[in-house]
């Protein structure tokens, strides 16, 4: 039980587009989701924590409007990279979380290329 | 503030034992985890402690100190598989947040 995936795993896509990837909790109702962004040879980073049915909570740093959360139901969080350029090129991972679990489950990742 | 600190490379040799450090600061602590993580992969989950002690799974365990902030992953009868990245993570901060250590990459060598 516990899983989460991540769509598409990977994508290429050019400096100026917009890129949308889909967290989704398969066996479990998540209240809420979380999106993690890892540089090469980095650690994890917190994004932003997404709560069904109410705006994200962006940490420090993070641009609201550039990486759009929407979080509409409590198995699907989407995160949009905005007008992508190649220094958002990176490994993106959500992981979600429900009250009685002691832990985040996390999806497989994304690795975003912007060209 | 959240503040987490581990060694960020390690050697060790296959069959023998690792011990991984982890030193945190972390305001409304909830437990720590510990993760490994592979190149190109997600994380996946280790060990989880909230209380002060020792958890034994297998051949990992993880201890936590939470009066010194302190927590530790013992590998033991090491595997060339083993050879990876563990992340030390700590829990809490509100919000059900995880902050998580630089990763400590570990080679398991012959």
């Amino acid at each position: 039980g516990a899983v989460v995936s991540q769509h598409p795993s990977w994508v290429i896509c050019k400096s100026g587009t917009s890129v949308k990837i889909e967290c989704r909790s398969l066996d479990f109702q998540a209240t809420t989701m979380f999106w993690y962004r890892q540089f090469p040879k980095q650690s994890l980073m917190l994004m932003a924590t997404s709560n069904e049915g109410s705006k994200a909570t962006y940490e420090q740093g993070v641009e609201k409007d550039k990486f759009l959360i929407n979080h509409a139901s409590l198995t699907l969080s989407t995160l949009t990279v905005t007008s992508a350029h190649p220094e958002d090129s990176s490994f993106y991972i959500c992981s979600a979380y429900t009250s009685g679990f002691n832990e985040q489950f996390f999806g497989p990742g994304t690795r975003l290329t912007v060209l | 503030g959240q503040n987490i600190d581990q060694p960020t490379e390690m050697t060790a040799t296959e069959g023998a034992i690792v011990q991984i450090n982890c030193t945190y600061q972390t305001s409304g602590f909830n437990g720590l985890f510990w993760y490994q993580q592979h190149a190109g992969e997600a994380p996946t989950f280790l060990s989880y402690n909230v209380l002060d002690g020792l958890e034994e799974k297998g051949r990992f365990s993880s201890f936590l100190s939470r009066s010194k902030g302190y927590s530790y992953l013992l590998l033991k009868e090491l595997q060339m598989k083993d050879s990876a990245s563990y992340l030390c993570a700590s829990w809490g901060g509100g919000g059900n947040k995880l902050t998580f250590g630089t990763g400590t990459q570990l080679k398991v060598e012959l």
